[in-house]
């Protein structure tokens, strides 16, 4: 039990595109979802965080209205990059978390290319 | 600013032997200290918890303890083999964090035949 899945797995856009990212809990309901970026030899670095039904809560320097969050249904959350730069290249993963519980559960991950 | 320092980016060992990998952290302690291994270009995976009360977890080949004097968690992979070869995440939970998790920047071991 506890899968999570995000789609696309690899996406390359061109610049001032936007690009959707989905992350879904397969076999379990995820009151939390949070969503993270990587680059090359980094740490997983915190975007936000998001309950289903309510607004998502940034971190400091991520901007809300570039990766917009939606926490839809307790199986689905996504992300938008909109207008996005070759900056914005980076891997991008999400984790779910049951209600309650501690560990965070993550999905595959999603590569994203701005050229 | 929390900040959490694992011992070295990378760490090579050879088959059979005991791998130690070490998470180091400032400030104050955290309410729970998690272990992941992340292979190349997948999400990380969850392996071990264990909270500021508890000394020490197992499972397995895995054993994690917790120092909360030290500020230190160590990860240890006993028996260890080419397939344990991975980055190894720690990752901690602040008290009224509202269950964020702040990871480290990993230690990628690898595991010679």
């Amino acid at each position: 039990g506890a899968v999570v899945s995000q789609h696309p797995s690899r996406v390359i856009c061109k610049s001032g595109t936007s690009v959707k990212i989905e992350c879904r809990s397969l076999d379990f309901q995820a009151t939390t979802m949070f969503w993270y970026r990587q680059f090359p030899k980094q740490s997983l670095m915190l975007m936000a965080t998001s309950n289903e039904g309510s607004k998502a809560t940034y971190e400091q320097g991520v901007e809300k209205d570039k990766f917009l969050i939606n926490h839809a249904s307790l199986t689905l959350s996504t992300l938008t990059v909109t207008s996005a730069h070759p900056e914005d290249s980076s891997f991008y993963i999400c984790s779910a978390q049951k209600g309650g519980a501690d560990t965070q559960y993550f999905g595959p991950g999603t590569r994203l290319t701005v050229l | 600013s929390q900040k959490i320092e694992q011992n070295s980016e990378a760490l090579n060992i050879q088959e059979g032997k005991t791998a130690t990998l070490t998470c180091n952290y400032t400030n104050y302690s955290p309410a729970y200290l998690q272990w992941y291994r992340q292979d190349p270009g997948r999400g990380p995976v969850f392996l071990l918890l264990i909270r500021e009360n508890e000394k020490e977890k197992r499972k397995e080949r895995l054993k994690v303890t917790f120092d909360t004097t030290l500020k230190q968690s160590l990860f240890h992979i006993t028996a260890s083999q080419p397939a344990d070869s991975a980055t190894y995440l720690c990752a901690l939970r602040y008290s009224g964090s509202a269950r964020q998790l702040t990871f480290g920047s990993g230690t990628q071991l690898t595991v010679l035949p």
